[in-house]
């Protein structure tokens, strides 16, 4: 059974870089969809974008200029960053999973990052 | 971008009773690819339904999806205390991916 769990700082500063780590137990990331999405407080989900096939990536376009997102195979993780940040980008920030042409199936407790000074 | 619009915003029901939800998209969803998710304060999101009308793995047989093309269904028949919550509809069959801004399904 594939469990994901997203790590990283609470509070980044603005203009400063984002970064988090999400760990996939029970399954790999050499394989499937890796997904980032994230829920700012009260409104709802922004699919960030995804890792698949071993490393290739597409993202929502209007975050693409200031996104990545990356594996660590040795690790069995995989990253978000996402630079330049400002309050806007203070939300709920998840780690998910799926499989081919298929939706989020598995996701990750989420945490809350927040961009303040 | 498709753009997905839920109705109700909120639907206040009371144990026993029948939810319907709707999705509406900006244009057709490819493949019908859409998917319903449950919600809970606090929790992450949880797959209800995907292609329209097909339950996820453990997904109590009451929960139902139906619709094609531009228009969609989440019913929910005989609702359990803890079916209350906030339902989000996602198509996935274009990019980008885009959710509705979710029906807050509340206790009358």
């Amino acid at each position: 059974q594939v469990q994901l769990q997203e790590s990283g700082p609470g509070l980044v500063k603005p203009s400063e870089t984002l970064s988090l780590t999400c760990s996939v137990s029970g399954g790999s990331v050499t394989s499937d969809y890796w997904i980032w999405i994230r829920q700012p407080p009260g409104k709802g989900l922004e699919w960030i974008g995804y890792m698949y096939n071993n490393g290739r990536t597409k993202y929502n376009p209007s975050l693409k200029s200031r996104v990545t997102i990356s594996a660590d195979t040795s690790k069995n993780q995989f990253s978000l960053n996402l630079n330049s940040v400002t309050a806007a980008d203070t939300a709920v920030y998840y780690c998910a999973r799926a499989v081919d042409s298929h939706p989020f199936d598995v996701w990750g407790q989420g945490t809350m990052v927040t961009v303040s000074s | 971008e498709i753009v997905l619009t839920q109705s109700p915003g909120t639907l206040s029901l009371s144990p026993g009773e029948r939810a319907t939800l709707s999705c509406r998209a900006s244009q057709s969803v490819n493949r019908n690819f859409l998917a319903w998710y449950q919600q809970k304060p606090g929790q992450a999101p949880r797959l209800l339904i995907y292609g329209a009308s097909s339950r996820a793995t453990g997904i109590p047989d009451r929960f139902s999806g139906s619709g094609s093309g531009t228009d969609f269904t989440l019913t929910i028949n005989r609702l359990e205390p803890e079916d209350f919550a906030v339902y989000c509809c996602q198509q996935y069959g274009s990019s980008p991916i885009t959710f509705g801004q979710g029906t807050r399904l509340e206790i009358k």
